[in-house]
């Protein structure tokens, strides 16, 4: 079941310049997405989400963005931070329904 | 901040036993999740919980697995007859409305090593 993608594993970024992290999905019947992140020993923690009405949505450093015709949504962070250095999922979901992970990208902030 | 808090931290088990992994999700929090993940790879939807009843599960949750909710705090995730496969972090999440209006709010995790 590959229905939510993130095809790169891990990401290195200068502290101060922008994270994207990419995802995409198969499904064209999800309406809702979400980024969560994880630290080590922790369970992830929702971080930001777009209904599939909208192709933006902003918080403080984080934006997401949706490409509905491309399947695709990704994860802006500016400025990048140590403290960001994390694994990113993707997730997504269809009528609330059970969300749809994705493999995780591990963002590493570099001082 | 309220937590979601799962119990034990690890366990280790005999292929064939049956582990019960208990999780207090927060308290005025109305859906309950399993979620697990194998490692090394994605995390992946077990079972949804509300009503005291199981709304939604996936392929995974098969006759082996159950959940409970045996009081008004605890959420529990039994496996019956464990296998090496089951091996991985199990996830309990809870949210206070549906996925649209609340995110999941995730515990910390219980490893569980098959033996």
């Amino acid at each position: 079941d590959q229905q939510v993608k993130q095809n790169s594993p891990s990401l290195s970024v200068q502290e101060g310049r922008i994270s994207i992290l990419n995802c995409d999905y198969t499904n064209s019947m999800f309406d809702y997405f979400l980024w969560y992140k994880k630290y080590p020993a922790e369970g992830p923690t929702f971080l930001i989400s777009i209904s599939s009405i909208k192709d933006k949505n902003e918080d403080g450093r984080f934006t997401v963005f949706l490409n509905k015709s491309a399947k695709h949504l990704s994860l802006h962070i500016v400025p990048s931070q140590p403290g960001d250095s994390a694994v990113y999922f993707c997730a997504a979901t269809v009528n609330n329904n059970d969300m749809r992970f994705g493999a995780g990208t591990r963002l590493t902030v570099k001082p | 901040e309220p937590e979601v808090t799962q119990t034990p931290s690890h366990q280790v088990t005999q292929m064939g036993q049956e582990v019960i992994l208990r999780c207090v999700p927060i308290s005025n929090h109305l859906y309950f999740y399993w979620y697990r993940q194998i490692l090394g790879q994605k995390v992946e939807f077990l079972v949804s919980f509300y009503n005291n009843e199981i709304s939604e599960k996936s392929e995974i949750f098969d006759d082996q697995f159950s959940v409970e909710r045996p009081d008004g705090s605890n959420f529990t995730l039994k496996i019956r007859s464990t296998k090496l496969e089951d091996s991985a972090m199990y996830f309990c999440a809870s949210s206070p409305g549906q996925l649209l209006l609340a995110p999941l709010h995730f515990g910390n995790g219980t490893r569980l090593t098959v033996t």
